[in-house]
């Protein structure tokens, strides 16, 4: 069964700490992206890849950081450098070539301590 | 600056009737547009997309509709039943583009 898994479902961090969050497919898709929702808002993207090895910064790329090592994952990690993590992250897959829908994960949602 | 609004927080329908939610955006530059459907605490599940070329798509009791010349697209839902209560994402981007723009999405809730 295909899809897109993320975890932990929730998360809580203490000031000044790191914390990654995970993100896995099984759809064989090129591109992975994450994106962060608040309260009332809509998504926005905070980086993407389009291949292993390769990423770019979204529009809120400050006080994160990402990786790209398998073409299954694509980790966040949200540093101390984020001045306001507590919200909702999603993971998107989607192929290449041509429109393709992008597909969400269930998200992480992240809580300050 | 949003690109992509959707002004109405919330809609209330009646079971069996028609759901009709509607998004503008701003940026002539955007080539499709995506419909997602989101719960509470979950992802959200794409529903149904449309080209710029195209001025209708539909699929089951999914219909949308683009207006270039006004900017809007609209989600019809027909009909609308209970299980359709959600946040309602409208979505757009360009040929050359990797990042979805969304509005702040409408809350759907059809009543028996």
């Amino acid at each position: 069964d295909g899809g897109i898994t993320q975890s932990p479902k929730y998360l809580f961090r203490k000031e000044g700490q790191n914390v990654t969050l995970s993100c896995e497919q099984n759809l064989n898709h090129d591109a992975m992206y994450w994106y962060r929702q608040d309260p009332g808002q809509g998504l926005r993207l905070i980086y993407y890849s389009q291949i292993v090895n390769d990423f770019q910064k979204g529009d809120i790329a400050e006080g994160y950081s990402v990786s790209r090592e398998k073409k299954e994952s694509f980790p966040l990690t949200v540093t101390s450098a984020q001045k306001n993590p507590t919200a909702f992250y999603l993971c998107a897959s989607s192929t290449t070539g041509g429109f393709q829908p992008q597909h969400f994960g269930d998200g992480t949602r992240l809580s300050i301590l | 600056d949003q690109q992509v609004k959707q002004n109405s927080p919330s809609l209330s329908v009646q079971e069996g009737r028609i759901s009709i939610l509607n998004c503008d955006y701003t940026n002539s530059m955007f080539d499709y547009f995506l419909w997602y459907k989101k719960y509470p605490a979950e992802g959200p599940t794409f529903l149904i997309s449309i080209s710029s070329i195209k001025d209708k798509n539909e699929d089951g009791r999914f219909t949308v509709f683009l207006n270039k010349s006004a900017k809007h697209l609209s989600l019809h839902i027909v009909p609308s039943q209970p299980g359709d209560s959600a946040v309602y994402f409208c979505a757009a981007i360009p040929n050359s583009g990797y990042a979805l723009n969304f509005g702040k999405g409408t809350s759907l809730l059809v009543t028996p």
